[in-house]
Formats: structure tokens, C-alpha cells, sequence
């Protein structure tokens, strides 16, 4: 099993263009999760899921959409990339009522 | 509101000394915690989770926690570290009710040779 994982790893962004981010995992987990890291800021939730063709808003949800068109796929977009958007994305997934989240590896995003 | 606040941002132990990484939550009802590290470069891996029961919990890799209510704490220890615990380390809660993990701001771990 490849657990969680993120697409792409990398990227550089210029103000004002969009991109997507993908989470896939393979543990049929019905809930899934978008956090960004920030240094001295530990994780904050953007947006979630609680299973497919759901969405829900976290604690830091502007700027940012989602879908959940499939339950293994999560998308998170910047329709106008902002510098301060330049962080670590974080995907997780997990079971209803399970509480413990498995995490993907991250996506560094740099918007100049 | 609910909250976690990890006091200490870097602790520098030395290896085979031991190791205590404190956690304070703020919320009204029964928590569940959790610890979770990081290594660099990586996700976030469970260490150990405390649901009820018995308030000292033990995890992988060494790592215990003790959940004391009455300090609403959840502090991490290790009784000798390696130098493969250089990391940083999260403390989270969350409960049936919130639905979502709430995350402290981490301590950085270094450790000294």
C-alpha cells in the first residue's frame, strides 16, 4: 500500500496563477483532510471531507476549493495564487471515528 | 474554544539522556490526544493517541505520555534519547464532538551528541 501521497512535491508559482493539488490514498479511509504548515504555526485545517462528493470548510479556508469527486481522491486549488498561500500543504485521511490521521509526505508551494 | 499550546519551540537534549516534551490543552468536554512527529523532509507519523483508560500510554519508538486532568496536560517522554529522534514533535486533540484534530505548534527536538 503507498498510503498517502501527494502530487507534485514541488512548485513555484507566480501571483495570480492557479494550480491544483492532489491527494490520493489507498486505504479506502472516508475522511480526508487539507492542513498547511507554517513555521511557529504547527498545522492548520483548510478544508475537509467526510466522504465522497462532501466538502467542509476548516479553519482556514479562504483563498482555497476543493473536491471529492472519487473517496481515494482529494483536490485542493488556488484559483489566484498569493504569496502569503507559500507553505507546506499537508493531505491526511482517515476512518470515521477513528481520530488518527495518516498523513502524505507534503507539497512545498512557493508563490513569488 | 478548543487549544493546544506545546510552551517549549526547541528543547536540545543530550543522546541517552532522557526527555520530556510538554503539551497543555484547553478544552471543556473529554479530550482525545495525540502525539505525532515529523522527521524533516516528511509527513506527520502517530508516536501514541489517548482515548480513556489508563492515563499513562505508551507508543512506538520508546515514546510514553502520561494524561494528568487535573493540569490538562498530556506531556511526552522518552527515557533515553537517540539521535534519531531529532525531529519535531506535534501535540493534537480532538473528541467525537469537534470532529477534527486541533494542533499545537510543535517543539523542535535537537539532539546533541
Amino acid at each position: 500500500n503507498a498510503g498517502v501521497t501527494q502530487t507534485p512535491k514541488f512548485r513555484v508559482l507566480k501571483t495570480g496563477q492557479s494550480m491544483t493539488l492532489l491527494c490520493a490514498q489507498d486505504m479506502n479511509h472516508e475522511y480526508m483532510y487539507w492542513y498547511r504548515q507554517d513555521p511557529g504555526m504547527g498545522l492548520r485545517l483548510i478544508h475537509y471531507s467526510v466522504g465522497e462528493g462532501t466538502t467542509a470548510k476548516g479553519e482556514v479556508p479562504d483563498g482555497y476549493n476543493v473536491s471529492r469527486l472519487k473517496k481515494q481522491n482529494f483536490l485542493l486549488g488556488l484559483e489566484s495564487a498569493a504569496p502569503s498561500q507559500t507553505s507546506v500543504y499537508f493531505c491526511a485521511s482517515s476512518y470515521p471515528g477513528s481520530y488518527e490521521q495518516y498523513f502524505g509526505p507534503g507539497t512545498r508551494l512557493t508563490v513569488t | 474554544a478548543q487549544s493546544v499550546t506545546q510552551p517549549d519551540i526547541h528543547i536540545t537534549v543530550s543522546e541517552g539522556a532522557s526527555l520530556e516534551l510538554r503539551c497543555n490543552y484547553s478544552y471543556g468536554a473529554t479530550p482525545y490526544l495525540f502525539w505525532y512527529v515529523q522527521s524533516p523532509g516528511q509527513g506527520l507519523q502517530l508516536l501514541l493517541k489517548y482515548f480513556s483508560g489508563d492515563t499513562l500510554v505508551q507508543g512506538i519508538k520508546g515514546f510514553e505520555a502520561e494524561f494528568k486532568r487535573s493540569q490538562s496536560s498530556f506531556n511526552l517522554r522518552k527515557p533515553s534519547v537517540h539521535w534519531s529522534d531529532a525531529a519535531e514533535y506535534f501535540c493534537a486533540v480532538s473528541s467525537p464532538l469537534l470532529q477534527k484534530l486541533v494542533f499545537g505548534t510543535g517543539t523542535r527536538l535537537l539532539v546533541s551528541p
